[in-house]
C-alpha cells in the first residue's frame, strides 16, 4: 500500500508569510509525529497526536507553529510570520500503535526554505 | 537526561570494508533502541530494533547489539556495498510511556566502488 506522503515537497516562503504543509499518513495508522530536521542534523521531535488528539506539543518552537488532525487521518503543520530560522525539512510519520517504541514510518518530508 | 549520540561522519569506504557506526545513548532504565536509515532522496526508514538488554537486531547484513554495560547500540557490517551509502541515525524512545523518538545527529556513509 501507499506509504507516508507530503506536499509540498519544497516551499519557498518570503519571511513573515505563513505555510501550511500537509501530512497524509497510512490508512489506520493511530499515531502522528512532525519532525523538524535542521541541515546536517537528525529530525527534532515537534508534536505528536493519537487520532486528532495533539497529545504531546511540546517540541513546538514558538506559538507561530500549530498542528491539527482533526478526523484523525491527514495532518497540517502551520507556521505563521515564517522567519530564516523556520528553514528546515518538516518530517511526517506514523505508526500503527500508540506506544513509542515500535516502527515509525516517514515520509519524505516537506523543504521550507525562508528567504 | 535522556540524549543519542552517534560518531560524526562522514565515513567513506571503499566496497567490501567493515563498518562500525559508534552509538551511546543516555537513559534510565532500558529503552528499545533503533537504527533508521535515509537514502538519497527518501525518507527515514527504519533498519533495525532492539527491544531489551543484550538482544541484536539485524536486518540487510547490519547488526546491532544492545550491550547495556556500555549503553551502546553500535551498527556493523561485514562488507559494505556501494547501494549503502546513505545516512544512519541512532534512536530511542523519548521516555518511558511518552511518544517522541530522539534521533541522533546522523552518519553519513559513502562506499566507493
Amino acid at each position: 500500500g501507499a506509504g507516508v506522503s507530503q506536499s509540498p515537497r519544497y516551499k519557498v516562503a518570503k519571511r513573515g508569510q505563513d505555510v501550511a504543509l500537509r501530512c497524509d499518513p497510512i490508512s489506520g495508522h493511530v499515531s502522528l509525529f512532525w519532525y523538524q530536521q535542521a541541515l546536517g542534523q537528525g529530525p527534532e521531535f515537534l508534536t505528536y497526536f493519537q487520532n486528532e488528539a495533539q497529545l504531546d506539543k511540546s517540541g513546538l518552537p514558538s506559538d507561530r507553529f500549530f498542528a491539527e488532525r482533526p478526523e484523525g487521518s491527514v495532518s497540517t503543520l502551520k507556521i505563521q510570520r515564517t522567519q530564516q530560522e523556520d528553514s528546515a525539512v518538516y518530517l511526517c510519520a506514523s505508526s500503527l500503535t500508540p506506544e513509542g517504541g515500535y516502527e515509525q514510518y516517514f515520509g519524505p518530508g516537506t523543504r521550507l526554505t525562508v528567504t | 537526561g535522556n540524549s543519542v549520540t552517534q560518531m560524526e561522519g562522514p565515513v567513506t569506504l571503499s566496497e567490501e570494508a567493515f563498518l562500525t557506526i559508534n552509538c551511546t545513548y543516555t537513559a534510565t532504565g532500558y529503552p528499545s533502541l533503533f537504527w533508521y536509515v535515509q537514502y538519497p532522496g527518501e525518507g527515514l526508514q527504519l533498519l533495525l530494533k532492539a527491544t531489551k538488554a543484550d538482544d541484536k537486531g539485524s536486518n540487510k547484513g547490519f547488526e546491532a547489539t544492545y550491550r547495556k554495560e556500555t549503553t551502546s547500540f553500535h551498527l556493523e557490517k561485514g562488507s559494505v556495498q556501494v547501494s549503502d551509502s546513505a545516512v544512519y541515525f541512532c534512536a530511542r524512545p523519548g521516555r518511558a510511556g511518552g511518544f517522541k523518538t530522539i534521533f541522533g545527529a546522523g552518519t553519513r556513509l559513502f562506499v566507493k566502488a
